[in-house]
């Protein structure tokens, strides 16, 4: 079975840019998170959906980045405009039904550099 | 608010000698606690989770942690570290099952 899939897995592009990430979870799973990892400050949540739905977006850090899941096989965060210190790597995971608590699959991540 | 502490940002073994990596927790509530594995350039992947069942869990590849309430802690061990084992290490606590804070991470080194 496949797991959650990312694209793009490297993003290089420059300040004021519009970046989209995109994330496909594992299919019959109905919970999707977006995480943001960096040295400094380790891995934060950004959002997470149940059942295609934005339950708790507190972690995003500005109106620049937005969250959406159209449908329960695909999610996309977009940053715009994008600035250097968005760079990190973004991870989705996505997580079975209830009685799975914390079971999280993560995706290979999206590694961001603005310049 | 919860959050985790993992003391030692490196922790270097020998092939073969115990592993012993620390955590401890904060939380309000009962926690759910986890630890996960990162492999460099891939994704975290579950080692073990703790959810009140048990104090003593076994995760895989010969993993497991104690929860031990009275100290707040959830220490990761192996008995034989293995060359396969070097990766990072995260420890995480859960409220509710759904929002993870994660630890700042744990690098094993294991030397030959």
């Amino acid at each position: 079975d496949a797991g959650v899939i990312q694209s793009p897995r490297h993003e290089v592009t420059e300040m004021g840019q519009e970046v989209t990430l995109r994330c496909k979870p594992i299919s019959g799973h109905n919970s999707l998170f977006w995480y943001r990892q960096t040295m400094m400050r380790g891995l934060e949540l950004l959002i997470y959906f149940n059942n295609n739905v934005p339950i708790d977006d507190s972690g995003m850090p500005e109106d620049r980045f937005s969250a959406k899941m159209p449908n329960a096989s695909f999610s996309t965060l977009k940053i715009q405009p994008s600035e250097p210190r968005d760079s990190a790597v973004y991870f989705c995971a996505s997580s079975p039904r209830r009685g799975q608590a914390g079971e999280l699959f993560f995706g290979e991540g999206s590694r961001l550099t603005v310049l | 608010a919860q959050s985790v502490t993992q003391l030692g940002s490196h922790v270097s073994v020998s092939e073969g000698a115990l592993v012993l990596l620390r955590c401890n927790y904060s939380s309000s509530v009962p926690p759910y606690l986890f630890w996960y594995v990162q492999y460099p350039n891939q994704g975290l992947q579950l080692l073990l989770k703790y959810t009140s069942a048990a104090t003593l869990v076994k995760g895989i590849n010969g993993f497991e942690a104690e929860f031990k309430k009275s100290e707040t802690s959830f220490h990761l061990t192996k008995p034989s570290a293995h060359m396969s084992d070097a990766a990072e290490y995260f420890c995480a606590v859960s409220d509710d099952g759904n929002k993870l804070v994660f630890g700042a991470g744990t690098i094993l080194r294991v030397k030959s």
